[in-house]
């Protein structure tokens, strides 16, 4: 079964960083174009970026564009999203999905922003 | 890029019958497809329609998902109305970047 596992989450201070980290298993990673999403508390879904299956197609949200780097290894069935210059905006739960469609979702992991 | 537009909120009885609209802004609907998301409280999003109208493996038949052309719009339908389907939806399309539709609370009373 496909299974997605976020981590790297936590609190982080205004203009700090983190590393997000998703694992893969239960298909073949490779074939697939990634996705992240986030949700800030109370409110909806945003995306935030995808990467195509061989890492050769990037695209963002405006939002994020110049301070967030998606990245995959498919040797490693992981998926990665590199945020620089954090914001308090920023604070939400990130989730990892399979696909520009998202047919499947990890369980996702929170990122606070705040001094 | 273009914005999709989801009713706030919409309510309705067990065993009733709703319609949930998702409008694109601009640039056909049928151009790319739509999915649709149920989120419960405290929980990651799930898939419960893909491609316009395909129902993933274990999603009752009672949810279906269409596209109408002269409205710009896709529909996501819900039949014998369940408390368990209590819920935000949300619709979701991609060309060369994602856009979410902003949610519907589903309140079912």
């Amino acid at each position: 079964q496909v299974q997605l596992v976020e981590s790297g989450g936590g609190l982080v201070k205004p203009g700090g960083s983190l590393r997000l980290s998703c694992a893969a298993s239960g298909f073949t990673f490779s074939d697939y174009y990634m996705s992240w999403i986030r949700q800030a508390p109370g409110k909806g879904l945003e995306w935030v970026s995808y990467i195509s299956s061989s890492s050769s197609y990037t695209n963002y949200a405006d939002s994020v564009k110049g301070r967030f780097t998606i990245s995959r290894d498919n040797a490693k069935n992981s998926l990665y999203l590199q945020m620089n210059s954090l914001r308090a905006e920023d604070t939400a739960v990130y989730y990892c999905a399979r696909g520009e469609g998202a047919d499947y979702w990890g369980q996702g992991t929170l990122v606070t922003v705040s001094s | 890029n273009f914005m999709l537009t989801q009713p706030h909120s919409v309510s309705e009885s067990p065993g009733k019958t709703v319609t949930i609209s998702c409008t694109r802004s601009s640039g056909s609907i049928a151009s790319n497809y739509v999915q649709w998301y149920q989120q419960r409280p405290g929980s990651a999003p799930t898939t419960v329609i893909y491609e316009d109208n395909q129902r993933p493996s274990g999603v009752p038949d009672r949810f279906s998902g269409s596209i109408d052309s002269s409205s710009n719009s896709a529909s996501l339908t819900i039949s014998g109305l369940k408390t368990e389907d209590e819920a935000d939806y949300y619709c979701q399309s991609y060309d060369s970047a994602g856009v979410f539709g902003g949610g519907t609370k589903l309140t079912v009373l």
